[in-house]
């Protein structure tokens, strides 16, 4: 079965600094990876979304996330966090065949501080 | 205007009572999800439909029920509400291609039951 797990409920780094939230996945077949913010009151947005063609995936708001296989990571970067990047991130995985279901890691809150 | 619009955004109610959480959509798509947020769970899968006539259970429909009235409209019934039902719910869309579809998100309905 598949499976998403982010390392750390809480982040928090100084305004400036290298953002790391950490994803690792389980899944039998070559997997499609998401990431996905939430701001408060508001639903969830795309950041990024790996499908295979590159390992190295750019998104949103400066936002990037590398996979590589044999850690089964997902981890995803931002070289200098700015304040309005506080907000509740999650990692999912594509659950098996073509459902498009979605298994969503427990979710990771950035705190940025000024 | 919002591709995917939740109503009502926020409920309160009582033990027993039945609530239904409307989710529309403009976006065009054929699959439709609802989830439920947890404090420290992330986000698991309730209910989806590929279309009108295809509904599937996910991994906690235990106690919902769902509706598919028409592409644009998917709502979620809770028959008879009990109080850990209390929380964020999120409805969703995609494409019908393959897995790698990204899936488009309500705002969220924030229901409280007493």
């Amino acid at each position: 079965a598949q499976s998403v797990t982010q390392l750390g409920s809480h982040v928090s780094v100084s305004e400036g600094a290298l953002v790391l939230l950490r994803c690792n996945y389980s899944s039998s077949v070559p997997p499609y990876l998401f990431w996905y913010v939430q701001y408060p009151n508001q639903g969830l947005q795309l950041l990024l979304k790996y499908t295979s063609a590159a390992t190295l995936v750019k998104g949103i708001n400066g936002f990037e996330a590398e996979f590589k296989k044999s850690e089964t990571s997902f981890h995803l970067t931002k070289p200098s966090a700015h304040m309005s990047d506080a907000a509740e991130y999650f990692c999912a995985v594509s659950g098996p065949g073509n459902t498009g279901k979605l298994i969503f890691g427990q979710g990771t809150t950035l705190q940025v501080k000024p | 205007d919002a591709d995917v619009t939740q109503t009502p955004r926020n409920r309160i109610t009582k033990t027993g009572k039945r609530i239904m959480l409307e989710c529309s959509q403009t976006k065009g798509h054929d699959r439709m999800y609802w989830y439920r947020q947890d404090p420290g769970l992330g986000l698991r899968l309730i209910y989806y439909s590929f279309d009108v006539k295809d509904i599937n259970k996910g991994e906690i429909s235990d106690g919902y029920s769902v509706s598919r009235q028409a592409q644009a409209k998917f709502s979620l019934s809770l028959e008879s509400a009990i109080p850990n039902q209390t929380a964020l719910y999120f409805c969703a869309t995609s494409e019908a291609r393959t897995g790698n579809q990204p899936q488009h998100f309500g705002d969220g309905t924030r229901l409280s039951i007493l």
